[in-house]
């Protein structure tokens, strides 16, 4: 069975750093692309960044760039999002979501998310 | 704001069939396939509908799915008290090289 588990959240300051992770069980880490959506309170989903099964590609939506960092580590069945300069409208549920064999395949396991909040 | 649009809201009453619109451009569901996501009060997203029609195993077949150049939809046939969800269509965009997805439509059973 696919399951994912975030891990990481909690609450930070304007500024701040958070790292999260999610640890991949069920499945070969390894064979497939990776994904972080995010969801701020009684928002809509949003895409935040993918990552290519060796680590080798990684993409980013805009409001993100430069900010956040998507990285994996196969060998230890875990994906992480390193959050930097976090802002209060960052604040959001983050979600860990397997894809498939290319960066278009859609996120088709989801995890239960973690908590982020950006709070003076 | 997003960039697939859906209407905000949708009703029925039991056994009713009610669909929810997505609407979006050339570079996402023009190009690609949609998707549906329905998301229950407190859980994560579950995959609905994917490739535009297909059901994961053990979706029922009261939901459905079509596309139609930049637009698609979701039907929800036999309508239940269990069906009240936000529901998200979703698709690949070209030219941001990312997941787009719609505002979400909250379904109300009356």
């Amino acid at each position: 069975e696919v399951q994912l588990v975030e891990s990481g959240g909690g609450l930070v300051h304007p500024g701040g750093s958070l790292r999260l992770s999610c640890a991949a069980s069920g499945f070969t880490l390894s064979t497939y692309w990776m994904n972080w959506v995010r969801q701020a309170p009684g928002k809509g989903l949003e895409w935040v960044a993918n990552i290519k099964q060796d680590g080798s590609e990684k993409y980013y939506v805009d409001s993100v760039k430069g900010r956040f960092t998507i990285s994996r580590d196969n060998a230890k069945n875990s994906l992480y999002l390193h959050l930097n300069s976090l802002r209060v409208e960052d604040t959001a549920v983050y979600y860990c979501a397997r894809g498939g064999y290319s960066e278009s395949s859609l996120p088709r396991y989801w995890g239960r998310g973690t908590l982020v909040t950006v709070s003076s | 704001q997003s960039v697939l649009t859906q209407p905000p809201s949708a009703s029925g009453t039991p056994g009713q069939r009610v669909t929810i619109s997505c609407s979006g451009s050339s570079s996402d569901i023009g190009s690609n396939t949609a998707n549906w996501y329905q998301q229950l009060p407190g859980t994560a997203p579950k995959l609905l509908i994917y490739s535009n029609n297909q059901r994961p195993s053990g979706v029922p077949d009261r939901f459905s799915g079509s596309k139609s150049g930049t637009s698609a939809s979701l039907a929800i046939s036999g309508l239940q008290s269990e069906d009240e969800a936000d529901y998200y269509c979703a698709a690949w965009d070209d030219s941001l090289n990312g997941w787009v997805f719609g505002g979400g439509t909250k379904l109300t059973v009356l």
